[in-house]
């Protein structure tokens, strides 16, 4: 398994602002993902993060509203762009083990914006 | 792209009982995982089981690639089961993507 972090935990943002989150593994891996979880839903991702090049991002999904970096086998960021309070979410990070298809998330980041 | 269905999407369940949880897929996967989503939100990993049966205490799942359906049974449950379950799947050649179900939210009251 992985021991992934993110921070920050939770925050308030008001609408029009920018919040980046960071997610940590404590391993190398080839696969980094993020997903959002509104209120209620299930997980949807966003994109995936790739190491030295731009995200592969979903339809529905894009760069300009969530800047995503990955500089390297253990870190990336995700930008929530220009918010407004239907981003209001939980936005995890998750990996993928080398050798493996499992999938591992960190423990989250619940977002709120008013 | 590929459809996930989870059933019953809501269960209430006495302390002590046992239930079955199902997840029904529309086509062919490389990857099925089971997750339980805590009340903090943490997902966390209960079984990689693309095919087969496997066993984890009082929690066992069964997935039947060829009839694209995978089952998960708990057993005895406790209060510490409740949350929210979720079936996630990789489709064949998705590049890794993960396509979760709506996810089976679980209550075992005392």
């Amino acid at each position: 398994s992985a021991v992934i972090s993110q921070k920050p935990s939770r925050d308030i943002c008001q609408r029009g602002t920018s919040l980046t989150i960071q997610c940590q593994v404590d391993s190398q891996v080839t696969m980094m993902f993020w997903y959002r979880q509104q209120p209620g839903q299930s997980l949807t991702l966003i994109a995936t993060a790739n190491q030295g090049s731009e995200a592969t991002y979903e339809s529905g999904f894009v760069i300009d509203k969530f800047p995503i970096s990955r500089p390297n086998l253990t870190f990336s960021t995700l930008t929530v762009s220009n918010m407004s309070p239907e981003d209001s979410s939980i936005y995890l990070c998750s990996v993928e083990l080398a050798f493996s298809y499992e999938q591992y998330f960190g423990p989250g980041t619940r977002l709120t914006v008013t | 792209g590929i459809q996930v269905e989870q059933s019953p999407p809501d269960l209430i369940l006495q302390e002590g009982a046992n239930s079955t949880l199902r997840c029904n897929f529309s086509d062919s996967v490389n990857n099925l995982q089971w997750f339980h989503q805590n009340p903090w939100g943490q997902l966390i990993n209960l079984f990689y089981i693309p095919s087969g049966t496997k066993q984890n205490g009082r929690l066992s799942a069964t997935t039947v690639a060829t009839e694209r359906y995978s089952l998960l049974y708990i057993s005895s449950s406790q209060t510490t089961d409740s949350g929210v379950y979720f079936c996630a799947v990789e489709q064949n050649n998705a590049g890794n993507m993960l396509t979760f179900g709506g996810g089976t939210r679980l209550m075992v009251k005392p």
